[in-house]
């Protein structure tokens, strides 16, 4: 296993398009969070899954945005009609909930919303 | 949510021993303190985590007194590339709850030749 991977690392949009990315976690963990991260600014949490189910979504998350984990496996986060105030990095991590071990975050996809 | 405060910034030179202190004055019994560190255009990296007294690994040590309002993450004889933003979180990581691990605005520490 080679870590959480995230796709795309990179997407560029216009503004009120759609998009969609995808994150597949360690396949061991059954946690994945989805964070956000602007410029100079610490991770922000969106949402959280445990297996196939979200169990917590942040207030951050408007109705514009949406998220998957069908199955429990790989996840994806869609935002509808995106808005130039969506461009940020965002964040995959998973995790087995166990001390000692955190999260394991992906790299990212940094989304610019021109 | 347990909040944390950590210094903005930290300088430090090549091959010195680094103390990072965070503050988490609130922190829950069930709380657990987690450090990462992140660079530039990259996921958080996961560095140590610890409940009480010390906990050592292959690249850091966490020094928590007994009280657990605050914690100390010490980078032994630094080198540029430890140059990174690290966070300090706290949070129920066992719990069922989501939103266990709130990031802060980070200590960025400039490790110089």
């Amino acid at each position: 296993d080679t870590g959480v991977s995230q796709d795309p690392r990179h997407k560029i949009t216009k503004r009120g398009q759609n998009v969609t990315f995808r994150c597949d976690p360690i396949s061991e963990h059954n946690r994945l969070y989805w964070y956000r991260q602007t410029l100079g600014q610490g991770p922000e949490f969106l949402t959280y899954f445990q297996n196939e189910a979200q169990l917590e979504k942040s207030r951050l998350l408007s109705d514009r945005f949406s998220a998957e984990r069908p199955k429990g496996s790989f996840s994806t986060l869609e935002i509808q009609r995106t808005e130039q105030g969506d461009s940020a990095m965002y964040l995959c991590a998973s995790s087995h909930g166990t001390p000692g071990y955190g999260y394991t975050f992906g790299s990212g996809t940094r989304l610019t919303v021109v | 949510l347990a909040k944390t405060t950590q210094p903005i910034s930290m300088d430090s030179y090549e091959g010195q021993e680094v103390n990072i202190t965070c503050s988490h004055n609130n922190i829950a019994t069930n709380d657990y303190i987690t450090w990462y560190q992140q660079f530039p255009s990259q996921g958080p990296r996961f560095i140590i985590q610890g409940y009480k007294t010390k906990v050592t690994n292959e690249v850091a040590s966490l020094f928590i007194p007994a009280d657990r309002k605050s914690s100390t993450l010490s980078l032994p004889r630094v080198s540029l590339s430890d140059t990174a933003v690290y966070y300090c979180l706290v949070g129920d990581i066992r719990g069922n709850a989501g939103n266990m691990l709130t990031f802060g605005g980070g200590t960025r520490l400039m490790v110089k030749p």
